[in-house]
């Protein structure tokens, strides 16, 4: 069974930096292109980052170019989400999702990202 | 972006009734490969979404064939015939054609 748990989300000052994480487990994870997604609160979906099966290349949305990095790590099964100068407007609920032939096919519960003073 | 454009907002609906979700496109989803990358998701109250159809027409592992999908170039359809209690929540539809991947706003499906 196909199983993604991120970690990592809390309460952070505007300006700030936090790091998600996201373990998968019951699939080879290196066999997956994956990706973030968000959703801000009682709002819609939103696509924000993308990586490579070996994390060689990587995809953001425009509004977090240059502040926020995907990486993976394929020894652990992992994939990360360094965010930096973080807004209020990054406050979501991120999701961790695999991302195969075009479609976000499985998704994590979701990890709570809150940008404020 | 790809505007992605949904109705209605809210539709009501009364249980083993049919209902119909449209998906509008403010471009052709039509990728240079020749497929169309247009999906949909269901996402339950207090849970993450989950895939039910994949470009366009093609359930996911586990999807009943109450759901169907259909449509082309920038109109699409998600319908759903027979509702059951486990089918509420709010419904989107996803193209990944063009980067960035947008999702429509959403359509949540609730009884009537």
């Amino acid at each position: 069974e196909v199983q993604l748990a991120e970690s990592g989300g809390g309460l952070v000052q505007p300006g700030r930096s936090l790091k998600l994480s996201c373990a998968a487990s019951g699939f080879t994870f290196s066999d997956y292109y994956m990706a973030w997604v968000r959703q801000a609160p009682t709002k819609g979906l939103e696509w924000v980052a993308s990586i490579s099966y070996d994390g060689g290349s990587t995809y953001y949305r425009d509004s977090v170019k240059g502040r926020f990095t995907i990486s993976r790590d394929n020894a652990k099964s992992s994939l990360y989400l360094q965010m930096d100068s973080l807004r209020s407007e990054d406050t979501a609920t991120y999701y961790c999702t695999t991302w195969g032939s075009h479609w976000f096919a499985y998704w994590g519960q979701g990890t709570l990202v809150t940008v404020s003073s | 972006d790809v505007l992605m454009t949904q109705t209605p907002v809210s539709l009501p609906v009364s249980l083993g009734g049919q209902v119909s979700i449209s998906c509008r496109s403010s471009q052709s989803l039509v990728h240079s490969d020749g497929n169309t990358y247009l999906h949909w998701y269901l996402q339950k109250p207090g849970q993450s979404p989950q895939l039910l159809i994949y470009r366009v027409s093609n359930r996911f592992s586990g999807v009943p064939d109450r759901f169907s999908g259909s449509g082309s170039g920038t109109d699409f359809t998600l319908k759903i015939s027979r509702v059951e209690p486990e089918d509420l929540g709010v419904y989107y539809c996803l193209q990944s054609t063009h980067f960035p991947y947008t999702f429509g706003a959403g359509t949540k499906l609730e009884l009537k």
